[in-house]
């Protein structure tokens, strides 16, 4: 069980926008800046947002990150095929003294 | 260009030990906050531990997970990040990616390795 909740799927057609959630406490996304990592099968995670809303440089401004409260956002604007990945929320957890991750969620292109 | 490379995964049998090693390039090392992620077959991302950068000692930290068992530390002068795993159990099989802060100022993880398989099983 993962200290931060993502849904396990979210889909979309290309050309939509699609949001998947993190959904945390007070300890972590509530008092911490958020990450976003996408993983395509068979490699490693890469960086797509970092400080809860910047985006590193590469990084298409199709993608967009946001907090309330203790709930982060990952937008993704434009869907395209190559959006179809695994996507991890993280961020630090002050109660835990640790790095904490969301469960993931799998993006289907439609 | 900012390059990560893990090695010494291998098979090793419950209760046994292994150490990873990471060897960085292209960046400042001293000047970084380090950390291990693994991720288990089929399963989703487990932070394991950091260690700070010489501003902060070098500090380190452990998930419960392993806490007690497993030891990160760092040879700057080699530009090195090692992992020591003592006591292994099955659930510790894995592939392990050796991670380095966003920037010296931002700590969360900004690029990854290409990870090196650890298989516990007897």
């Amino acid at each position: 069980q993962s200290v931060l909740t993502q849904p396990p799927s979210a889909s979309g057609t290309p050309g939509q926008r699609v949001t998947i959630s993190c959904s945390g406490s007070s300890s972590n996304i509530g008092s911490n800046n958020v990450y976003w990592y996408k993983q395509l099968p068979g490699t490693a995670p890469k960086l797509l947002i970092y400080g809860t809303n910047q985006r590193p440089s590469g990084v298409p401004d199709r993608f967009s990150g946001s907090k309330s409260g203790t709930s982060a956002s990952l937008a993704i604007s434009g869907l395209r095929s190559e959006d179809e990945a695994d996507y991890y929320c993280a961020t630090w957890d002050d109660s835990l003294s640790g790095r904490v991750f969301g469960g993931g969620t799998k993006l289907t292109v439609l | 260009e900012v390059q990560l490379v893990e090695s010494g995964g291998n098979l090793v049998q419950p209760g046994g030990s292994l150490r990873l090693s990471c060897t960085a390039s292209g960046f400042i090392f001293s000047d970084h906050y380090m950390d291990w992620v693994r991720q288990a077959p089929g399963k989703g991302l487990e932070w394991v531990g950091r260690t700070g950068n010489k501003a902060n000692s070098y500090t380190t930290q452990y998930a419960a997970s392993v806490k007690g068992r497993f030891t990160i530390s760092r040879d700057d002068s080699k530009n090195s990040l090692y992992l020591q795993m003592n006591s292994l159990k099955t659930e510790d099989t894995a592939v392990y990616y050796c991670t380095r802060s966003y920037s010296s100022a931002v700590r969360g993880t900004g690029y990854w390795g290409q990870g090196t398989l650890v298989t516990v099983s007897s």
